[in-house]
């Protein structure tokens, strides 16, 4: 059974730093594009950052340039992103996604809530 | 970056009813990269159509996607009571990933 569970969110003041993490399981990590996508409350999806297959190549939304790092360790099948200087708008619920192939995700975990809030 | 819309924003109709969700983008979309995203209320997104037209695993033949270019469409032929839910259609392009603002499919 695949399986992707996040961990890591909570509650955090604006300026401050979190790191989500993934851990996956039922199928082979190392060969899937890795991806975090987020929803704020009440909104749509919308999608963060992409890190390739081997680490290498990643991408991200321009509101999360040089503030988010997404990282993958293959070796523990584990999918990361260090969100720093957090602003109240980065609140929501952040989806870490799985997919064989770079365009779309057919793996998802349940969401882990990162609210930005004094 | 490749902007979608969708429409309508809400959608309301009864069980056994066809529905049509349209989403247009802002500029050309290879149809090899758009997909079609349903999503329940506290629950993970799931994918219901990849490559414009094709069926993700398990998802029921009455959903079908078409579209090319900048006009894409999901149908959901007859409407089951768990087909109620919030649907995004999602794209790739030039390193970049964008949703649609998603269309709501509601009882009447």
């Amino acid at each position: 059974e695949v399986q992707l569970v996040e961990s890591g969110g909570g509650l955090v003041q604006p300026g401050g730093s979190l790191r989500l993490s993934c851990a996956a399981s039922g199928f082979n990590f190392g060969n899937y594009w890795m991806t975090w996508v987020r929803q704020a409350p009440g909104k749509g999806l919308e999608w963060v950052a992409s890190v390739e297959e081997n680490g290498g190549e990643k991408f991200y939304v321009d509101s999360v340039k040089g503030r988010f790092t997404i990282s993958r360790d293959n070796a523990k099948n584990s999918l990361f992103l260090q969100m720093n200087s957090l602003r109240a708008e980065d609140t929501a619920v952040y989806y870490c996604a799985g997919g064989i192939f770079r365009p779309r995700w057919e793996y998802w975990g349940q969401g882990a809530l990162v609210t930005v809030s004094s | 970056e490749i902007v979608l819309t969708q429409s309508p924003g809400t959608l309301s109709l009864s069980p056994g009813e066809r529905a049509t969700l349209s989403c247009r983008a802002s500029q050309s979309v290879t149809s090899s990269h758009l997909a079609w995203y349903q999503q329940k209320p506290g629950q993970a997104p799931r994918l219901l159509i990849y490559t414009a037209s094709s069926r993700s695993t398990g998802v029921p033949d009455r959903f079908s996607g078409s579209g090319s270019g900048t006009d894409f469409t999901l149908t959901i032929s007859r409407l089951e009571p768990e087909d109620f839910a919030v649907y995004y259609c999602q794209q790739y392009g030039n390193s970049l990933w964008t949703f649609g603002q998603g269309t709501k499919v509601e009882i009447k």
